[in-house]
């Protein structure tokens, strides 16, 4: 069954710290995306990638960076985390082409305290 | 701008009943249109979509979505639910900007489904 696995369910972090948040697909899948999702407002888009070492910013990107070193593994940093950063984090994968639907992880719900 | 809508925050159906979950859409065109299911705790799910050819289109778990032009529309149904389709429900559509695709997904729909 095709995949993507994100490292951790649960995170909780303490304001400030950095935080790594990794994401991997076995699907060969070009795109990879971060997103976190907040009751009310939705998917929100932070930051994407179409190519190795390539990295686009989404909607909200202050606050956050990623690196995408290999094609099937797409990492989420939180500089400094901050309380407003507390959130569901959703990692997904998709081929290129607009036809294409996600493949989303199963989300880190990171809390920041 | 382009958008998408899901007008009903909350719905709560008796198992066993129909269900139709709206979306609609804010384009020039045609997009590409989607619906997702996310059970509680975990990620979105890709249930069907559409871009082209028959406007009903079958979809995984017994669902179904109609896109109508006239419209903008593109509504989830499922003639009888199950406990098991409590869930939030996205849909999702794909647009052309500036020779690329974006995505933009709606705000969701919770389904609540009474025993």
């Amino acid at each position: 069954d095709v995949k993507v696995t994100q490292s951790s369910r649960y995170l909780v972090k303490r304001t400030g710290e950095k935080v790594f948040l990794e994401c991997v697909q076995d699907m060969d899948h070009e795109n990879m995306f971060w997103y976190r999702q907040d009751p009310g407002l939705g998917l929100r888009l932070i930051y994407f990638s179409y190519d190795v070492k390539m990295k686009e910013k989404g909607d909200i990107p202050e606050g956050y960076s990623v690196s995408r070193e290999k094609k099937e593994r797409f990492s989420l940093i939180l500089e400094s985390a901050s309380t407003n950063q507390t959130s569901m984090y959703l990692c997904a994968s998709r081929p290129t082409g607009p036809g294409y639907g996600y493949t989303f992880g199963s989300g880190t719900r990171l809390t920041v305290v | 701008a382009q958008s998408v809508t899901q007008p009903d925050i909350h719905i709560t159906v008796s198992e066993g009943a129909s269900l139709e979950l709206r979306c609609n859409y804010s384009y020039g065109a045609t997009p590409y249109l989607f619906w997702y299911v996310q059970s509680p705790g975990q990620g979105l799910q890709l249930l069907l979509k559409y871009f082209s050819g028959d406007t009903l289109v079958q979809g995984i778990k017994g669902f179904e979505a109609e896109f109508k032009r006239s419209q903008s529309s593109f509504n989830l149904r499922k003639p009888s639910v199950h406990w098991s389709d409590a869930a939030e429900y996205f849909c999702a559509v794909a647009f052309t900007t500036s020779g690329t695709y974006k995505y933009i997904f709606g705000t969701g729909t919770r389904l609540k489904v009474l025993a």
